[in-house]
């Protein structure tokens, strides 16, 4: 079955730190992979996402790059400010399993001023 | 509507009562979804609802845990004879999964307590 395994958190930041939230999956077949936030006190929401191999998906100064030959999807923000305080899930769907989803466990971040 | 909501936003219950929950998704959304979040944890995937097709029950952690959808409209999450570790936040999202990379779009939850 298809599982995505995220960093362990909690990570704890100063701001304007560089931040990196590993991400990798296994999956049956082409999936398409998400990152979803979740601020304090607050619904998940799309962070950002990408649909092919080699595609970047962007948003709010974070990056992620879907790499097919690693199974990963690494989460990068080059300076991260204190509102990045929140939990961030990976995640995959694919169309031959009619779209469900799985999630990550979720990486609870901090960012300090 | 213009997003996911449900209800009610809170629910406090005793032991070994029955509750039910409710999701209403984006109109015309066919995939829907329930999740259960304990605090500070992860989602827990629990059934999954795609048009007619005959939903995926996998995730449901017991036979407590049923969940009712009609068509491609309002679906409800039933938990009987609760217990105190059912105590979490339920949420539900809904999507178009037609084509590659539809996002799911998640309500604000049901946080439950079970005293």
């Amino acid at each position: 079955g298809n599982s995505v395994t995220q960093m362990e958190g909690p990570v704890t930041l100063s701001e304007e730190a560089f931040l990196t939230i590993n991400c990798t999956y296994t999956a049956t077949g082409y999936p398409s992979l998400f990152w979803y936030v979740q601020y304090p006190g607050e619904g998940l929401q799309l962070l950002l996402k990408a649909t092919k191999a080699d595609d970047k998906g962007s948003n709010k100064g974070f990056e992620a790059t879907y790499r097919k030959e690693t199974t990963s999807f690494h989460l990068e923000k080059g300076s991260v400010q204190v509102s990045d305080s929140a939990v961030y899930f990976c995640a995959l769907s694919e169309i031959e399993t009619a779209g469900k989803s799985t999630f990550g466990d979720g990486t609870t971040l901090t960012v300090k001023p | 509507g213009a997003g996911v909501s449900q209800s009610p936003s809170n629910k406090v219950t005793e032991k070994g009562k029955d509750v039910e929950l409710r999701c209403d998704p984006i109109s015309g959304h066919t995939a829907l979804y329930w999740y259960r979040q304990r605090l500070g944890q992860g989602l827990e995937f629990l059934i999954y609802f795609q048009g007619n097709s005959a939903p995926d029950k996998s995730g449901l952690p017991s036979d407590r845990f049923s969940a009712e959808r009609t068509g491609e409209s309002v679906s409800t999450l039933t938990i009987q004879r609760t217990q105190q570790e059912d105590s979490a936040v339920y949420l539900c999202a809904s999507s178009s999964p037609t084509k590659r990379g539809e996002t799911q779009y998640f309500g604000p939850g049901t946080r439950l307590l079970v005293l």
